[in-house]
């Protein structure tokens, strides 16, 4: 079974601090995304990558950050939190090009900003 | 805007009624298309999926969902819901070539004993 794993399922973070959620998968997806999802508006995505050391902005990408340094990890940063940050964070992965595009996703980090 | 619009955010039925929820894309051309499931305090998976070949598709769980290409829709059904059917319902879109889904809101569907 494919799967994503997220470094934590909760987070109380402050006001400023910069925050890392870290995302790990072990079937060789060369495709990741992290999407944040708040009642109301379904899933949007953040940032997605598809291959190591490539990024792309999704939807939303403002105040935020990625990193992929190997294939199977890639790590949201938020640069200063701030509290419409406050959400639930999900990770995901997928095949490249001419695939499926069926996408995993991890447990998801609620995170809260105060 | 591309957008996926999904018709009801919240539904509320009775264990053994069908359940259809609507999902409608304004992309062009081919698309590939999903539902997703969340499960409370579970992670999202996938129900079904299309991508060619007959326009109803079936999933796990009893569920099925019809493509309409003239409609632009992907409406998801199950005849006969049971409490475990309790989750949030996400319609998810890409054209065809592209590696990102466009979610729709989703619907959280409910049902009673």
């Amino acid at each position: 079974d494919v799967k994503v794993t997220q470094s934590s399922r909760y987070l109380v973070k402050r006001t400023g601090e910069k925050v890392f959620l870290e995302c790990v998968q072990d079937m060789d997806h060369e495709n990741m995304f992290w999407y944040r999802q708040d009642p109301g508006l379904g899933l949007r995505l953040i940032y997605f990558s598809y291959d190591v050391k490539m990024k792309e902005k999704g939807d939303i990408p403002e105040g935020y950050s990625v990193s992929r340094e190997k294939k199977e990890r890639f790590s949201l940063i938020l640069e200063s939190a701030s509290t419409n940050q406050t959400s639930m964070y999900l990770c995901a992965s997928s095949f490249g090009t001419g695939s499926s595009y069926e996408q995993y996703f991890g447990p998801g980090t609620r995170l809260t900003v105060t | 805007a591309q957008s996926v619009s999904q018709h009801n955010h919240h539904v509320i039925l009775s264990e053994a009624a069908s359940l259809e929820l609507g999902c409608n894309y304004s992309y062009g051309g081919t698309v590939n298309l999903f539902w997703y499931v969340q499960y409370p305090g579970q992670h999202l998976q996938l129900l079904l999926k299309y991508f060619s070949g007959d326009p109803l598709v079936k999933g796990i769980k009893g569920f099925e969902a019809e493509f309409i290409k003239s409609k632009f829709s992907f409406n998801l059904r199950k005849p006969s819901v049971q409490w475990s059917d309790t989750a949030e319902y996400f319609c998810a879109v890409t054209p065809l070539g592209w590696g990102k889904l466009q979610f729709g809101a989703g619907t959280q569907v409910v049902v009673t004993p």
